[in-house]
């Protein structure tokens, strides 16, 4: 069965500091991949998508991910967190008509 | 501009009473979702639909029930069966048939029980 694991519940950088926020995945196949941001009592917004091609997709906001398929995994990173980027991150996985959604990483950026 | 709307955003249920939150799209989107959303669960699914007049349950359908009249709307009823409604709940859209398209997700319609 298809899956995504976020294994951080949740997150504090400082402001200007690098992010990286760790998805892993499981499904047999190639997989379609996304990453959504929502803000307190917000619906998800779409950050960015893999499909397939080059590895590493850049997103909105300054957001990019990294597929790699031998740890089947799909981290997002920031280089520069500001501090409006406080938001909750959930990693998606697409398959036929269903996605499965990860648990989410609650993020905290300190000043 | 295209999007998603739900309404209302704050919907209070008394005891026994079935309730209905609203899900318009104007995306030309076929197949349409909602998920029920707890603190430290993700999204979970209740129902989805790929074309007008039809749907299929979600992982978590019971206590829910849906329509599908229109491609604009999918309004969810949660019944007084659901014995645990309070939550945020969030509709979203997407192409149907094909695969690796975004979902588009609206506000959310927080509900609470009285």
């Amino acid at each position: 069965a298809q899956s995504v694991t976020q294994p951080d519940i949740h997150i504090t950088v400082s402001e200007g500091a690098s992010l990286e926020l760790r998805c892993n995945y499981s499904y047999g196949a190639t997989p379609y991949l996304f990453w959504y941001v929502q803000s307190p009592g917000q619906g998800l917004q779409l950050l960015l998508k893999y499909f397939s091609g080059d590895t590493l997709v850049q997103g909105i906001k300054g957001f990019e991910a990294e597929f790699k398929r031998s740890q089947s995994s799909f981290n997002l990173r920031k280089p520069s967190v500001h501090w409006s980027d406080a938001a909750e991150y959930f990693c998606a996985v697409n398959t036929g008509n269903q996605f499965y959604f990860g648990t989410g990483t609650s993020l905290t950026v300190i000043p | 501009d295209g999007g998603i709307t739900q309404s209302p955003k704050y919907l209070f249920r008394k005891e026994g009473q079935n309730v209905t939150l609203s899900c318009e799209q104007n995306l030309n989107h076929d197949a349409m979702y909602w998920y029920r959303q707890d603190p430290g669960q993700g999204l979970r699914l209740i129902y989805y639909s790929q074309i007008v007049n039809d749907f299929q349950k979600g992982d978590i359908a019971e206590g829910y029930s849906v329509s599908r009249e229109k491609k604009e709307s999918f309004p969810l009823t949660v019944t007084s069966a659901q014995k645990n409604p309070t939550a945020f709940y969030l509709c979203a859209s997407s192409w149907a048939g094909q695969e690796g398209q975004p979902q588009h997700f609206g506000d959310g319609t927080r509900l609470s029980i009285l």
